[in-house]
């Protein structure tokens, strides 16, 4: 069965350096999304891309963060200078219709920041 | 401000017994909810979903009820298993777009 992989499963970084997070979406999907899990809360809602732009993204997602698909089989999520609070799973998700479709998510990046 | 709670943080059942995970919502124009499964070291699971046009929908072992008068949505598991053994969350979709508010999540816990 198809599946979303994410690199690397850790990620550990000192505060203020930048950090990038990959994501390879199930090959025919369109939609491809990020969230974050801080230890203990709820799954949120960062962004969303399709078409090679972001098509929503939450108050979370500041200018921190962006997104790219470098090529076509790629997703990355970069934070720019990490702060402490960035400590949290990050997965990736995609799913081939936007609503109503299936998201299926990657195992996650356990980022740490230092 | 609105939001997805769910009643039990922590359901413990027999295996074989059927289990019932409650999820409330407060968002009026949500209409789409999904439950999610995640296992420990895996992202969420989507195991099924409903429409706010529907009452009910069933997958295998699995049946989702939505309640809307109360806003309540309810994921039922017949004859459980250990594997069930998982962390569930429902989500809500509101209309207009698709950015998903997640519960804080009921951990089910399968005794042999």
């Amino acid at each position: 069965e198809p599946e979303v992989t994410q690199t690397p499963s850790h990620q550990v970084t000192q505060m203020g350096q930048e950090v990038i997070l990959r994501c390879v979406p199930i090959s025919n999907h369109l939609y491809f999304y990020w969230y974050r899990q801080i230890l203990g809360q709820k799954v949120e809602f960062l962004v969303s891309f399709y078409n090679n732009e972001i098509s929503e993204k939450s108050e979370i997602f500041d200018d921190q963060f962006s997104v790219e698909r470098p090529d076509g089989s790629n997703f990355t999520l970069k934070i720019r200078s990490t702060k402490l609070e960035d400590s949290a799973m990050y997965f990736c998700a995609s799913n081939q219709a936007d609503r109503g479709g299936i998201q299926y998510f990657g195992a996650g990046t356990r980022l740490s920041v230092l | 401000g609105e939001n997805v709670g769910l009643h039990l943080p922590t359901l413990s059942v027999q295996e074989g017994d059927n289990s019932i995970i409650n999820c409330a919502y407060s968002n009026s124009a949500s209409d789409y909810f999904i439950w999610y499964k995640q296992e420990s070291g895996k992202g969420p699971q989507f195991i099924i979903d409903i429409r706010s046009n529907m009452d009910k929908r069933q997958g295998q072992r699995v049946t989702v009820l939505l309640n809307k008068t109360v806003k309540h949505l309810s994921l039922q598991i017949a004859a459980t298993q250990p594997g069930d053994s998982a962390v569930y969350f429902c989500a809500e979709g509101p209309g207009g777009s698709y950015i998903p508010t997640f519960g804080r999540g009921t951990s089910l816990i399968v005794h042999p």
